[in-house]
Protein backbone atom coordinates (compact mmCIF):
# COMPACT_ATOMS: atom_id res chain seq x y z
CA UNK A 1 0.00 0.00 0.00
CA UNK A 2 1.65 3.12 -0.90
CA UNK A 3 2.39 6.02 1.60
CA UNK A 4 1.42 9.36 1.72
CA UNK A 5 2.91 11.58 -1.10
CA UNK A 6 3.91 15.14 -0.97
CA UNK A 7 5.39 17.41 -3.91
CA UNK A 8 7.27 19.03 -4.34
CA UNK A 9 9.75 18.32 -1.73
CA UNK A 10 12.00 21.36 -1.89
CA UNK A 11 10.70 24.95 -2.71
CA UNK A 12 12.42 28.50 -3.10
CA UNK A 13 10.21 31.66 -3.25
CA UNK A 14 11.14 34.98 -2.42
CA UNK A 15 9.27 36.55 0.19
CA UNK A 16 5.61 38.46 -1.32
CA UNK A 17 5.10 35.34 -3.53
CA UNK A 18 2.50 32.43 -3.32
CA UNK A 19 2.91 28.72 -2.91
CA UNK A 20 0.81 26.22 -3.03
CA UNK A 21 1.71 22.24 -1.55
CA UNK A 22 0.22 19.32 -2.44
CA UNK A 23 -0.37 16.03 -0.84
CA UNK A 24 -1.58 12.38 -1.37
CA UNK A 25 -2.83 10.71 0.93
CA UNK A 26 -3.32 6.67 1.78
CA UNK A 27 -5.90 4.88 -0.60
CA UNK A 28 -9.21 5.04 1.78
CA UNK A 29 -7.96 7.55 3.93
CA UNK A 30 -10.40 10.71 3.79
CA UNK A 31 -9.03 13.16 6.38
CA UNK A 32 -5.83 15.36 5.85
CA UNK A 33 -3.75 17.14 8.54
CA UNK A 34 -1.22 19.46 7.94
CA UNK A 35 1.64 20.57 9.91
CA UNK A 36 4.45 23.14 10.05
CA UNK A 37 7.88 22.20 11.52
CA UNK A 38 10.27 24.84 12.41
CA UNK A 39 13.46 24.63 14.82
CA UNK A 40 12.07 27.27 16.82
CA UNK A 41 8.21 26.44 17.11
CA UNK A 42 8.82 22.47 16.78
CA UNK A 43 5.31 20.85 15.30
CA UNK A 44 2.36 23.14 15.22
CA UNK A 45 -1.06 21.50 13.70
CA UNK A 46 -2.19 23.83 10.70
CA UNK A 47 -5.87 22.57 9.78
CA UNK A 48 -7.79 19.26 9.09
CA UNK A 49 -9.60 18.33 5.82
CA UNK A 50 -12.43 15.21 5.69
CA UNK A 51 -14.41 14.76 2.72
CA UNK A 52 -13.55 18.27 1.63
CA UNK A 53 -14.58 20.26 4.43
CA UNK A 54 -12.16 21.96 7.14
CA UNK A 55 -12.88 20.46 10.03
CA UNK A 56 -10.38 21.75 12.68
CA UNK A 57 -7.74 25.04 12.26
CA UNK A 58 -4.98 25.29 14.00
CA UNK A 59 -3.67 29.04 14.77
CA UNK A 60 -2.23 30.71 11.65
CA UNK A 61 -2.97 33.66 10.09
CA UNK A 62 -5.29 33.44 7.36
CA UNK A 63 -2.53 33.39 4.71
CA UNK A 64 -2.42 29.83 5.62
CA UNK A 65 -5.22 28.25 3.81
CA UNK A 66 -5.92 24.52 2.16
CA UNK A 67 -8.61 22.76 0.45
CA UNK A 68 -9.54 19.13 -0.37
CA UNK A 69 -10.77 17.46 -3.66
CA UNK A 70 -13.14 14.73 -4.04
CA UNK A 71 -10.16 11.92 -4.05
CA UNK A 72 -9.04 13.45 -0.69
CA UNK A 73 -6.16 14.88 -2.07
CA UNK A 74 -5.27 18.12 -0.55
CA UNK A 75 -3.47 21.32 -0.95
CA UNK A 76 -2.26 24.01 1.08
CA UNK A 77 -1.55 27.94 0.25
CA UNK A 78 0.43 29.99 1.71
CA UNK A 79 0.13 33.88 0.63
CA UNK A 80 2.19 36.80 0.99
CA UNK A 81 5.16 34.38 1.91
CA UNK A 82 7.44 36.10 4.70
CA UNK A 83 10.68 34.82 6.02
CA UNK A 84 9.31 32.98 8.87
CA UNK A 85 7.30 30.77 6.51
CA UNK A 86 10.55 28.68 6.08
CA UNK A 87 9.56 25.31 7.48
CA UNK A 88 9.20 21.91 6.47
CA UNK A 89 4.96 21.23 5.72
CA UNK A 90 4.15 17.98 6.75
CA UNK A 91 0.52 16.18 5.93
CA UNK A 92 -0.70 13.03 7.35
CA UNK A 93 -3.57 11.12 6.39
CA UNK A 94 -6.00 8.61 8.47
CA UNK A 95 -9.54 7.57 8.16
CA UNK A 96 -10.61 10.39 10.04
CA UNK A 97 -12.14 7.99 12.52
CA UNK A 98 -12.03 9.19 16.55
CA UNK A 99 -9.30 7.36 17.33
CA UNK A 100 -7.42 6.17 14.14
CA UNK A 101 -3.60 6.74 13.33
CA UNK A 102 -2.17 10.13 11.75
CA UNK A 103 0.14 8.78 9.32
CA UNK A 104 2.96 11.35 7.84
CA UNK A 105 4.37 12.26 4.27
CA UNK A 106 8.03 13.01 3.39
CA UNK A 107 7.40 16.56 3.38
CA UNK A 108 7.46 19.81 1.43
CA UNK A 109 10.46 21.72 2.81
CA UNK A 110 9.87 24.99 1.87
CA UNK A 111 12.35 27.73 1.82
CA UNK A 112 11.91 31.75 1.47
CA UNK A 113 14.27 34.39 1.06
CA UNK B 1 -2.43 26.24 24.44
CA UNK B 2 -1.67 23.19 25.35
CA UNK B 3 1.96 22.24 25.67
CA UNK B 4 4.02 18.72 26.32
CA UNK B 5 7.31 18.24 28.10
CA UNK B 6 9.44 16.03 26.73
CA UNK B 7 12.90 14.90 28.03
CA UNK B 8 15.83 14.60 27.79
CA UNK B 9 16.29 17.03 24.89
CA UNK B 10 19.19 14.75 23.78
CA UNK B 11 20.93 11.54 24.83
CA UNK B 12 24.10 9.92 23.57
CA UNK B 13 24.35 6.14 24.67
CA UNK B 14 26.82 3.12 23.64
CA UNK B 15 25.11 0.29 21.46
CA UNK B 16 23.54 -1.80 23.72
CA UNK B 17 22.31 0.60 26.53
CA UNK B 18 18.50 1.27 27.38
CA UNK B 19 17.35 4.09 26.71
CA UNK B 20 13.70 6.17 28.93
CA UNK B 21 12.14 9.57 27.24
CA UNK B 22 8.93 10.76 28.82
CA UNK B 23 6.26 13.48 27.65
CA UNK B 24 3.99 15.59 30.48
CA UNK B 25 1.13 17.28 29.41
CA UNK B 26 -0.70 19.79 31.85
CA UNK B 27 -3.74 18.51 30.54
CA UNK B 28 -5.47 15.07 29.58
CA UNK B 29 -5.15 13.70 26.31
CA UNK B 30 -6.89 10.41 24.99
CA UNK B 31 -4.07 9.20 22.79
CA UNK B 32 -0.67 9.43 22.84
CA UNK B 33 1.68 8.66 20.29
CA UNK B 34 5.20 7.93 19.75
CA UNK B 35 6.74 9.08 16.42
CA UNK B 36 10.54 8.69 14.88
CA UNK B 37 12.05 11.34 12.73
CA UNK B 38 14.87 11.08 10.18
CA UNK B 39 16.57 13.68 8.93
CA UNK B 40 14.79 14.84 6.05
CA UNK B 41 11.66 12.49 6.33
CA UNK B 42 8.28 12.79 8.11
CA UNK B 43 7.50 10.99 11.27
CA UNK B 44 7.24 7.79 11.70
CA UNK B 45 4.93 6.11 13.69
CA UNK B 46 6.42 3.81 16.10
CA UNK B 47 3.53 2.72 18.89
CA UNK B 48 -0.22 4.14 19.66
CA UNK B 49 -1.52 4.12 22.85
CA UNK B 50 -5.53 4.49 23.49
CA UNK B 51 -6.53 4.07 27.12
CA UNK B 52 -5.14 5.03 30.33
CA UNK B 53 -2.41 3.19 32.46
CA UNK B 54 -2.03 0.95 28.89
CA UNK B 55 1.35 -0.62 28.24
CA UNK B 56 2.14 -1.53 24.82
CA UNK B 57 5.86 -3.03 22.86
CA UNK B 58 6.83 -3.15 19.27
CA UNK B 59 9.98 -5.12 18.99
CA UNK B 60 12.49 -3.17 21.22
CA UNK B 61 10.47 -1.16 22.37
CA UNK B 62 8.02 0.12 25.29
CA UNK B 63 5.53 3.18 25.81
CA UNK B 64 3.36 3.62 28.49
CA UNK B 65 0.27 5.61 28.51
CA UNK B 66 0.28 7.28 32.15
CA UNK B 67 -2.90 6.65 34.66
CA UNK B 68 -3.84 10.28 34.95
CA UNK B 69 -3.51 10.34 30.85
CA UNK B 70 -1.23 13.32 31.14
CA UNK B 71 1.80 11.83 30.71
CA UNK B 72 3.81 9.15 28.53
CA UNK B 73 6.74 7.11 28.87
CA UNK B 74 9.23 5.38 25.91
CA UNK B 75 11.76 2.96 26.67
CA UNK B 76 14.15 1.52 23.97
CA UNK B 77 16.24 -1.77 25.01
CA UNK B 78 19.30 -2.85 23.51
CA UNK B 79 19.83 0.12 21.29
CA UNK B 80 21.58 -0.49 17.80
CA UNK B 81 23.03 2.18 15.80
CA UNK B 82 19.68 2.37 13.39
CA UNK B 83 18.11 3.85 16.37
CA UNK B 84 19.52 7.44 15.63
CA UNK B 85 17.24 10.08 15.46
CA UNK B 86 14.73 12.37 16.71
CA UNK B 87 11.35 10.77 18.95
CA UNK B 88 8.54 13.27 19.45
CA UNK B 89 5.64 12.29 21.59
CA UNK B 90 2.59 13.61 20.64
CA UNK B 91 -1.17 13.81 22.24
CA UNK B 92 -4.71 13.67 20.58
CA UNK B 93 -7.87 14.43 22.50
CA UNK B 94 -9.02 12.70 19.36
CA UNK B 95 -13.20 13.60 19.27
CA UNK B 96 -14.07 14.86 15.82
CA UNK B 97 -13.89 18.43 16.62
CA UNK B 98 -9.63 18.07 18.53
CA UNK B 99 -8.10 16.08 16.04
CA UNK B 100 -5.18 17.40 15.76
CA UNK B 101 -1.84 16.45 17.34
CA UNK B 102 -0.13 17.83 20.06
CA UNK B 103 3.72 17.27 19.78
CA UNK B 104 6.72 17.35 22.36
CA UNK B 105 9.86 19.01 21.63
CA UNK B 106 11.49 16.18 20.42
CA UNK B 107 14.66 13.90 21.75
CA UNK B 108 17.04 13.40 19.63
CA UNK B 109 19.00 10.26 20.26
CA UNK B 110 22.49 9.06 19.09
CA UNK B 111 23.71 5.72 19.76
CA UNK B 112 27.97 5.15 19.46
CA UNK B 113 28.54 1.70 17.92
Amino acid sequence: KAGVTQTPRYLIKTRGQQVTLSCSPISGHRSVSWYQQTPGQGLQFLFEYFSETQRNKGNFPGRFSGRQFSNSRSEMNVSTLELGDSALYLCASSFGTVRDTQYFGPGTRLTVL
Amino acid sequence: GQQLNQSPQSMFIQEGEDVSMNCTSSSIFNTWLWYKQDPGEGPVLLIALYKAGELTSNGRLTAQFGITRKDSFLNISASIPSDVGIYFCAGQLGDTGRRALTFGSGTRLQVQP
